[in-house]
């Protein structure tokens, strides 16, 4: 079965702080996703990775950066967060290739910036 | 740009109903395209995926089609169970890119 384990289930941080939420999962999979899900939004794509040390930018990847020093973990960053960056945050992964392959997602972290 | 749009956005049915969930898109060039389910306050739980070559999968209660050329795919669910009581949120891929839909709120009463 795959895994993908997310670091924090909820998160509560203040505005200006620098913000990590961690991703990993077990199954060796080269693509890796950092979702946000806001009511009446849907999920909306911040950014991918399909291989160590590369990165795509999503839909909005504004306010936020990752990192993946590793195929196992993909680390989203909140360089100074801010209230409207409270969200759930959902990561997910994929075996390989262009969208061939079945995303399977984390549990997901909720953010709430004061 | 690619998008989804899912109807009915909720959804209220008796316990052993077969319903069926709706999902459009607007560019067919898709990879795939994808069901979730999505308890509240979790992550999402993939039930079937649809190949762009695929016309339709189905697992157990389950079976989703795929039309590319009209853009549209299905989701059937018989005989409903209130375990079954969820959103359903389906996506489509296209290159790197997946794009969801707002998801249909489904609560099947006992």
């Amino acid at each position: 079965d795959v895994k993908v384990t997310q670091s924090s289930r909820y998160l509560v941080k203040r505005t200006g702080e620098k913000v990590f939420l961690e991703c990993v999962q077990d199954m060796d999979h080269e693509n890796m996703f950092w979702y946000r899900q806001d009511p009446g939004l849907g999920l909306r794509l911040i950014y991918f990775s399909y291989d160590v040390k590369m990165k795509e930018k999503g839909d909005i990847p504004e306010g936020y950066s990752v990192s993946r020093e590793k195929k196992e973990r993909f680390s989203l960053i909140l360089e100074s967060a801010s209230t409207n960056q409270t969200s759930m945050y959902l990561c997910a992964s994929s075996l390989r290739g262009e969208g061939a392959d079945t995303q399977y997602f984390g549990p997901g972290t909720r953010l709430t910036v004061l | 740009k690619q998008e989804v749009t899912q109807i009915p956005a909720a959804l209220s049915v008796p316990e052993g109903e077969n319903l069926v969930l709706n999902c459009s898109f607007t560019d067919s060039a898709i990879y795939n395209l994808q069901w979730f389910r999505q308890d509240p306050g979790k992550g999402l739980t993939s039930l079937l995926l649809i190949q762009s070559s695929q016309r339709e999968q189905t697992s157990g209660r389950l079976n989703a089609s795929l039309d590319k050329s009209s853009g549209r795919s299905t989701l059937y669910i018989a005989a409903s169970q209130p375990g079954d009581s969820a959103t359903y949120l389906c996506a489509v891929t296209g290159g790197f890119k997946t794009i969801f839909g707002a998801g249909t709120r489904l609560f099947v009463k006992a």
